[in-house]
């Protein structure tokens, strides 16, 4: 089965980045995407970007001027970074996998505050 | 972006009751469409991929049709455990984005 868990710091400063970790297990990670999504508290889920295994990437545009995303097959991990945060990206962050996701971390809520 | 318009934003059945949930795309999409549940502080699960084909392990009361713009969910008789809320995901165009959600309380 395949396992995804997200890791990173639970609190951020504002103007500062975000980053966060997606270790897979029980799969294979070669040749997936790797997706993040993220969900403000009581609110919808927002797509963030994709990552495929070869580092070629896909952001959204609504964010893209402050997303990297990185991959590291050697550990079968991916990663977030998110830089210039506010308030608003305070959020329940997914990890995920595929584009028609099929396997979700269980999140992990990153708050944005001094 | 291709905006993804679900309806409706809640709904109140009862057990047993039969429910149908609507996505419709700003533009076709053909069948790059996912269905998802999720329950209170849980990450969502996959129902339905590819518009109409079950997920492994899902009970057959769910089921998925459409194609190109018009896309739903049906869930033929409501079990105490469906009660949650519902996503669409189009993964047809960058950025995917997601239906609003449907929330389906107990009448």
């Amino acid at each position: 089965q395949v396992r995804l868990q997200e890791s990173g710091p639970g609190l951020v400063k504002p103007s500062e980045t975000l980053s966060l970790t997606c270790t897979v297990s029980g799969a294979s990670f070669s040749s997936f995407y790797w997706t993040w999504i993220r969900q403000p508290a009581g609110k919808g889920l927002e797509w963030i970007g994709r990552i495929y295994t070869s580092g070629t990437t896909n952001y959204n545009p609504s964010l893209k001027s402050r997303v990297t995303m990185s991959v590291d097959t050697s550990k079968n991990q991916f990663s977030l970074k998110l830089s210039s945060v506010t308030a608003a990206d305070t959020a329940v962050y997914y990890c995920a996998r595929g584009e028609a996701i099929d396997f979700w971390g269980q999140g992990t809520l990153v708050t944005v505050s001094s | 972006d291709i905006q993804m318009t679900q309806s409706p934003s809640s709904l109140s059945a009862s057990v047993g009751d039969r429910v149908t949930i609507t996505c419709r795309a700003s533009q076709g999409i053909r069948n790059d469409l996912g269905w998802y549940q999720q329950k209170p502080g849980k990450a969502p699960k996959r129902l339905i991929y590819a518009a109409s084909s079950l997920q492994s392990g899902v009970p057959s009361r769910f089921s998925g049709s459409g194609s190109g713009t018009e896309f739903t969910l049906t869930i033929s008789s409501l079990q105490p455990e469906d009660f949650a809320t519902y996503y669409c995901l189009q993964h047809n165009t960058y950025p995917h984005t997601f239906g609003q959600g449907t929330k389906l309380e107990i009448k």
